[in-house]
């Protein structure tokens, strides 16, 4: 069946250095990726997305590109900032097939971002 | 912005007992909710897709006599726990699309059954 699989956490840097987070999906198929972000306390917040293979989604200085090739859709960002500290869940859905809103998901991974 | 609440965030309970979790969407209207859980260090998985004034369509796998949802009005779904477990101990996340079809979540539910 479909899946998506993120690297484990937590995932701890000092501010200001690169981040990736790892993203690789199963799908029969072409979904749509998108990248949600959890601030502690909040709800899920969709952070990027992309539709289709070779977009790029960039949202705050987040970037990731959809590779259909390796599968993959891989979060980026050139440097962190400690606000940056949260979930990241890596998602798939096949939009326009009246499933909005049934969204695959990784299990996540906790950021933290360290002064 | 478009704002989903949910209600408890955490909750704990003795095994037998009901927990009743809230979902609304506070300045929009949703037809449509979706109930998540996540198990420690696995994936959201969608359970239930809650429909107003209609029953809620349950993932392959999911109990619909243990998992009560109801979706009385435009702006409120409910999800109840019946009889509690310790294997029912997750976290537990509602979502709801705007007339845009853009999605909003809850912060979530941490339930432990005792």
């Amino acid at each position: 069946g479909d899946s998506v699989t993120q690297m484990e956490g937590p995932v701890t840097l000092s501010e200001e250095a690169f981040l990736t987070i790892n993203c690789t999906y199963t799908a029969t198929g072409y979904p749509s990726l998108f990248w949600y972000v959890q601030y502690p306390g909040e709800g899920l917040q969709l952070l990027l997305k992309a539709t289709k293979a070779d977009d790029k989604g960039s949202n705050k200085g987040f970037e990731a590109t959809y590779r259909k090739e390796t599968t993959s859709f891989h979060l980026e960002k050139g440097s962190v900032q400690v606000s940056d500290s949260a979930v990241y869940f890596c998602a798939l859905s096949f939009l326009g097939s009246s499933n909005t809103g049934k969204l695959i998901f990784g299990q996540g991974t906790t950021l933290q971002v360290k002064p | 912005g478009a704002v989903v609440s949910q209600h408890p965030s955490r909750v704990i309970c003795k095994s037998g007992t009901s927990v009743k979790i809230e979902c609304r969407s506070l300045d929009f209207q949703a037809t449509t909710m979706f109930w998540y859980r996540q198990f420690p260090k696995q994936s959201l998985m969608l359970m239930a897709t809650s429909n107003e004034g209609s029953k809620a369509t349950y993932e392959q796998g999911v109990e619909k006599d243990k998992f009560l949802i109801n979706h009385a009005s435009l702006t409120l779904s409910t999800l109840t726990v019946t009889s509690a477990h310790p294997e029912d101990s997750s976290f537990y996340i509602c979502s709801a699309p705007d007339q845009n079809e853009k999605l909003f979540f809850g912060s979530g539910t941490q339930l432990s059954v005792l």
